[in-house]
């Protein structure tokens, strides 16, 4: 079973603050995502990466950074938030070889700005 | 660039009777289509995934239905049991050379009713 963790899983921050969310995949997978989802919509691409040390933009970058220091971990990073990223936050994980994409989320975790 | 709309966003069925959820997406390349639960407070969890040549897809209680001609998936619960009460989100996979971002529907809340 494929398995993809994150921490925290839930955390208030005040704005202007750094927030760093962590995502740890142990399916030995290439690709990583984070993505965010907020009431009413669907989830949304923030950052996504294919390799170590390497990232890319989603469809809603702005306001984000992400790190990928390792195959295994890929961080989402707030230089300074903002009420408007409270929402809650998936990571997931793929692996094209496979020919089919099935991308593996983590649990969550709920950002509470203030 | 491309949609996914999704519908119905709520749907409250009785225990026993069956319930369908519809997505229409706007690219006709080649793709493929997942449908996730999500449970709350939880990650999403993978229930069906169809490749674009598929027309059909059952498994578990759960019928796919993919509608080239109109742009349509579908998923049919048959005989909903309170269990099967979660979100449910659609999305496709574009083929795209080598983008393997989802493109996410908004969402169906299910409730099913003892």
């Amino acid at each position: 079973e494929a398995a993809v963790t994150q921490s925290p899983r839930s955390k208030v921050a005040v704005t202007g603050g750094k927030v760093t969310l962590s995502c740890h995949q142990t399916n030995n997978h290439d690709y990583m995502y984070w993505y965010r989802q907020d009431t009413g919509h669907g989830l949304r691409l923030i950052h996504y990466s294919y390799v170590a040390d390497s990232t890319e933009k989603g469809d809603i970058p702005d306001g984000y950074k992400a790190s990928r220091p390792s195959q295994e971990n890929f961080s989402l990073i707030l230089e300074l938030a903002s009420l408007s990223q409270t929402a809650v936050y998936f990571c997931a994980s793929s692996d094209p070889g496979l020919g089919q994409d099935t991308q593996y989320f983590g649990p969550g975790t709920r950002l509470l700005v203030l | 660039g491309e949609q996914v709309e999704q519908r119905p966003p709520h749907l409250s069925v009785p225990e026993g009777d069956s319930a369908v959820i519809i997505c229409t997406y706007t690219d006709s390349a080649t793709a493929y289509f997942y449908w996730y639960k999500q449970e709350p407070g939880a990650g999403l969890q993978l229930l069906m995934s169809v490749f674009s040549n598929v027309d059909r897809k059952e498994e578990q209680g759960l019928t796919v239905l993919l509608n080239k001609k109109d742009k349509q998936l579908s998923l049919n619960l048959t005989a909903a049991h309170p269990g099967d009460s979660a979100v449910y989100f659609c999305a496709v996979s574009w083929a795209t050379g080598g983008n393997n971002k989802l493109t996410f529907g908004q969402g169906t809340v299910l409730s099913v009713i003892p």
